[in-house]
């Protein structure tokens, strides 16, 4: 199957400030690419779709102008959590299809 | 949209016996229904996967079933280990190649009693 990575692996960012998480496919071109937040012991939802050279569909309640995603390159997509607080604190996975990353831990303090 | 309904919530069985994880959803228009394992502070992992025009699949120990009339999927595990501990998913989503945007399940955590 495809392979996703992420980076971070976890991060922990002030409150107020912005965090950058980065979604790289290693051994495909990616022009869609799912973002998907999954809090304590809950399931995975869809944030967002990331289309790349285009604007990202995000779902209906998702901020988009707290949770930018840039897909800049068919092997590169981004998400910046802007001006983050404590309830953004959650576990970012980004997907490739059916294949996912291995997330990123955000603990906003 | 489409919504997935996952059962039980929890499920503890004995090593050795199998374990049977059930989902509905609600749109008969998905057509992909794939199952993850996530093992704690990591991602999902890919197990099993299935297609509408399939009605079973089977991985050695892994067999995902399908009945596309009554909008239902399960899992099966046979021949259960303690490293089968972990939380499992189910999706469905809607795709000719690939999955689209997937809809999950709410999981399940999978114990296995030594």
């Amino acid at each position: 199957g495809a392979v996703v990575s992420q980076h971070p692996s976890w991060v922990i960012c002030k409150s107020g400030t912005s965090v950058k998480i980065e979604c790289r496919s290693l051994d495909f071109q990616a022009t869609t690419m799912f973002w998907y937040r999954q809090f304590p012991k809950q399931s995975l939802m869809l944030m967002a779709t990331s289309n790349e050279g285009s604007k990202a569909t995000y779902e209906q309640g998702v901020e988009k102008d707290k949770f930018l995603i840039n897909h800049a390159s068919l092997t590169l997509s981004t998400l910046t959590v802007t001006s983050a607080h404590p309830e953004d604190s959650s576990f970012y996975i980004c997907g490739y299809e059916q294949y996912f990353g291995p997330g990123t831990r955000l603990t906003v303090t | 949209g489409e919504n997935v309904e996952q059962h039980p919530s929890t499920l503890s069985v004995q090593e050795g016996d199998s374990a049977v994880i059930k989902c509905t959803y609600s749109d008969s228009a998905s057509n992909y229904f794939p199952w993850y394992k996530q093992e704690l502070g990591k991602g999902p992992q890919l197990i099993i996967d299935i297609r509408s025009n399939v009605g079973e699949k089977k991985d050695q120990r892994i067999a995902v079933t399908l009945n596309k009339t009554a909008k239902h999927f399960s899992l099966h595990i046979t021949e259960t280990q303690p490293e089968d501990s972990a939380v499992y998913f189910c999706a469905a989503s809607q795709g000719s190649q690939g999955a689209q945007k997937l809809v999950f399940g709410q999981g399940t955590r999978l114990t296995i009693n030594p």
